[in-house]
This record gives C-alpha cells, sequence and structure tokens, in this order.
C-alpha cells in the first residue's frame, strides 16, 4: 500500500518568513494530494490540494507543488502569521475509493 | 446542513467494555471512514464504506467492527475495549475528492 513520510516534525519560524513542509510518497499510481491544517483541539481541515497532472497550485499565501518523477510534494506557507501555527499534514491516495494515507504530520510554530 | 457529526465528544471506558461511537452525515456522501490520530503518527485509517451495505478495512482493523446499514450512518464499534485503543477518533464524509471530518470523540481506555 502507500506510504507517506513527512518532515520536518516540527517547524519554527518568525512572523513573516516562509515555512516549507515536504512529503514523499511511495505509490506511483496516487493521483490526489491534499494538505490538512489541524489546530490545537479541532478536526483537521483541507487548505489546499493538488491533482497529478498539476505541476503547481496556489491560493494566496499557500502554494502546493508536486514533482511526480520523484514521488515528493511540498506546501509552502508564504508571510507566515501566528494564526498559521497549527500541524499540518499531507496526505495521498492509496488504491481506489479515495483512500487517504496521511504522513505524521508537522508541527508549525510561528514566532511572533 | 451540520455536515459531520460525531458522538459521544468524550468517553472514558474501562478494559474489556464495549461501546459505539455514532457518526453521521447529511452530505449524501457515499464513502465514509474512520480515522483514529495517536501522537506522532498522523492519522490511520481503521474501516471505511463506499455505500450502504459496503465495508472494508483499513490500515489498523483490529479491535473494531462496523456497519453501514443507511447512507447517513456509519458507527464504529469497539468489541472489547483495550489501553491501546485510547486515542482521537475521527469520522469523515468524502465528497467528488475532499474528507470532511467530524469534530473527534477523544477516547481513554483504563
Amino acid at each position: 500500500g502507500e506510504n507517506v513520510e513527512q518532515h520536518p516534525s516540527t517547524l519554527s519560524v518568525q512572523e513573516g518568513d516562509s515555512a516549507v513542509i515536504k512529503c514523499t510518497y511511495s505509490d506511483s499510481a496516487s493521483n490526489y494530494f491534499p494538505w490538512y491544517k489541524q489546530e490545537l483541539g479541532k478536526r483537521p481541515q483541507l487548505i489546499i490540494d493538488i491533482r497529478s497532472n498539476v505541476g503547481e497550485k496556489k491560493d494566496q499565501r499557500i502554494a502546493v507543488t508536486l514533482n511526480k518523477t520523484a514521488k515528493h510534494f511540498s506546501l509552502h506557507i508564504t508571510e507566515t502569521q501566528p494564526e498559521d501555527s497549527a500541524v499540518y499534514f499531507c496526505a495521498a491516495t492509496s488504491g481506489s475509493a479515495r483512500q487517504l494515507t496521511f504522513g505524521s504530520g508537522t508541527q508549525l510554530t510561528v514566532l511572533p | 446542513n451540520a455536515g459531520v457529526t460525531q458522538t459521544p465528544k468524550f468517553q472514558v471506558l474501562k478494559t474489556g467494555q464495549s461501546m459505539t461511537l455514532q457518526c453521521a452525515q447529511d452530505m449524501n456522501h457515499e464513502y465514509m471512514s474512520w480515522y483514529r490520530q495517536d501522537p506522532g503518527m498522523g492519522l490511520r485509517l481503521i474501516h471505511y464504506s463506499v455505500g450502504a451495505g459496503i465495508t472494508d478495512q483499513g490500515e489498523v482493523p483490529n479491535g473494531y467492527n462496523v456497519s453501514r446499514s443507511t447512507t447517513e450512518d456509519f458507527p464504529l464499534r469497539l468489541l472489547s475495549a483495550a489501553p491501546s485503543q485510547t486515542s482521537v477518533y475521527f469520522c469523515a464524509s468524502t465528497g467528488v475528492d475532499e474528507q470532511y471530518f467530524g469534530p473527534g470523540t477523544r477516547l481513554t481506555v483504563t
């Protein structure tokens, strides 16, 4: 089955700086890659996603890039703000029926 | 439109007890799933369903049962609770692609 590895596990940045979180996946058939943000005590919420036929997608301060050849994808957050502090999870499809395999998460802390 | 709802929010069980975690969605989604979330391990798939009457195992199914008698409801049953099942449980419902998560159930087994 699919295996998703996520790095780093913790990341601290100064407010206004950029943050990058990277994930690799194992199943070359995976074709959908979402990113979720989870605030403390809350449910995961989708912030951006990308399909395998696209190399990059941007939504305001958030962007995701995908390299299918290398089987890795990354989340980029620019001009970070304290409210960006949360745990971020990457995921990839595994097999059919929209099953997602999640990375282990990155605790992002934005320091004021 | 409530989205995905879960009950209870918190539960404490003794080893060996059984219980059912409830999950319901009002988005008419066919695909629903249950995850458990443990520190440092992300979300792991327990069971999933692609429609009423159809369920299948995910990555960590042992100790859990599910059923799907209606499109709306997807309960998760713990047959004989063990301390290793202490976790936060999330139910999710999937539309075209996006998975919508419920608010979670924090379960402690003593």
